[in-house]
């Protein structure tokens, strides 16, 4: 069975710059897997921030940014807002099944 | 604007079977696939499957292979995703997502609850 992984938990200060990676245990991140990104905030549905490894959505801020680095897909973001404290999730695709990675709760502090 | 709206909050006993529901509206809807996603309290989300709103063709995840059925009524621009045999274990909060720009647009969540 195929596992994402993410960081259970990341600190940032307002204003600073957090990264947050996704990794798969069948090996690479590639941009084959498509990596997409959603943030999570208490009692909402998720909302898309990036596609296919960097694309944004209209209403992606700026600030977010997705790459891959070293085998992993990665979620920049840079100047962080109070409002980012949120669950953010990644998820790939792997031939017509998703699998969600186990989210990273970001704490702006 | 893209808006999908899901059917109300359910509460089933262990055993029976429950059929949510989700309404596409500001775009074509057969043109985009459908994801159903779930979410238990306090965990990550998890795919359960996805259906070619234009074919009806659907791929649904090992994990619910033989309790889940998901469909589609382009007529009525609707989804529906359906999951048998329930018990405790299911009790979570149930998303239909499209498929468009990677995982687009997501409904607002169905909490479905299984208790005796």
């Amino acid at each position: 069975q195929t596992v994402v992984t993410q960081e259970p938990s990341l600190t940032v200060s307002p204003g600073g710059t957090v990264t947050l990676t996704c990794t798969s245990s069948t090996g690479a991140v590639t941009s084959g897997y498509y990596p997409n990104w959603f943030q999570q905030k208490p009692g909402q549905a998720p909302r898309a921030l990036i596609y296919s490894t960097s694309n944004k959505h209209s209403w992606t801020p700026a600030r977010f940014s997705g790459s891959l680095l070293g085998g992993k897909a990665v979620l920049t973001l840079s100047g962080v807002q109070p409002e980012d404290e949120a669950e953010y999730y990644c998820l790939l695709y792997y031939d017509g099944v998703v699998v969600f990675g186990g989210g990273t709760k970001l704490t702006v502090l | 604007q893209v808006q999908l709206v899901q059917s109300g909050a359910e509460v089933k006993k262990p055993g029976a079977s429950v059929k949510v529901s989700c309404k596409a509206s500001g775009y074509t809807f057969s043109n985009y696939a459908m994801r159903w996603v779930r979410q238990a309290p306090g965990q990550s989300l998890e795919w359960m499957g996805w259906i070619n709103t234009g074919s009806g063709h659907t791929k649904y995840s090992q994990q619910f292979q033989g309790r889940v059925t998901i469909t589609r009524d382009t007529s009525a621009n609707t989804a529906y995703m359906e999951l048998s045999s329930l018990r405790s274990e299911d009790t979570a909060v149930y998303y239909c997502a499209r498929e468009g720009y990677g995982v687009d647009y997501w409904g607002q969540g169905t909490l479905v609850t299984v208790s005796s």
